[in-house]
């Protein structure tokens, strides 16, 4: 089974950096997926890692620890239209998710 | 990138009644889709592994004969929800493998409420 956990809320001022953590238990691992959901709408793909170490993507990199069961997802220069729920899900035979963080980017 | 396009976006229903949600890969060939749920606040919960020309693979828990799935093409699959009860209203979204490449890509979401 799987076991996927993150933090519930953040909370951040524009122009700063926050940090998600996802830490994971799988039964085998295939890669893990950070994604963005807006309230309402379906999930958009940010990033994949699937080999340790960081993977950057303009304003968002995402980290990948194997041994450690551990990712996290950047965001730098935060927007208010960063504010969503980050979903960190990782893939064995199949995709499962985490409960997803909640970022609130304030003025 | 792959297209996965779902409909409807929304629908009200009574309760006892049927309602189909359908999930099209557009410009790809999906042998298979997922289908998630997700209540308010809460992360998405896979119901389903939808396969081409054979029966789905059902998450524990989740119902068979109440959550009815037909992937009879290469592009479609089905998801029927029968006898809707109020407790059945969720966000319904489907997935696919994008064959381009390592990702996933969903549809665009189906908010049903059951009255």
């Amino acid at each position: 089974g799987q076991n996927i956990d993150q933090p519930t809320e953040m909370t951040a001022t524009e122009g700063a950096i926050v940090q998600i953590n996802c830490t994971y238990q799988t039964s085998g691992f295939n890669g893990l997926f950070w994604y963005q959901q807006h309230a309402g709408e379906a999930p958009t793909f940010l990033s994949y890692n699937v080999l340790d170490g960081l993977e950057e993507k303009g304003r968002f990199s995402s980290f990948l620890s194997r041994s450690k069961g551990y990712s996290y997802l950047l965001l730098k220069e935060l927007q208010m239209k960063d504010s969503a729920s980050y979903l960190c899900a990782v893939r064995s035979s199949e995709l499962s998710f985490g409960a997803g963080t909640t970022v609130t980017v304030r003025a | 990138g792959a297209v996965v396009s779902q409909h409807p976006s929304w629908v009200i229903c009574k309760s006892g009644t049927s309602v189909k949600i359908e999930c099209r890969s557009l410009d790809f060939q999906a042998t298979t889709m997922f289908w998630y749920r997700q209540f308010p606040k809460q992360s998405l919960m896979l119901m389903a592994t939808s396969n081409e020309g054979s029966k789905a693979t059902y998450e524990q828990g989740v119902e068979k004969d109440k959550f009815l799935i037909n992937h009879a093409s290469l592009t479609l699959s089905t998801l029927t929800v029968t006898s809707a009860h109020p407790e059945d209203s969720s966000f319904y979204i489907c997935s696919a493998r994008d064959p381009q490449d390592y990702g996933y890509t969903f549809g665009s979401g189906t908010r049903l409420t059951v009255v």
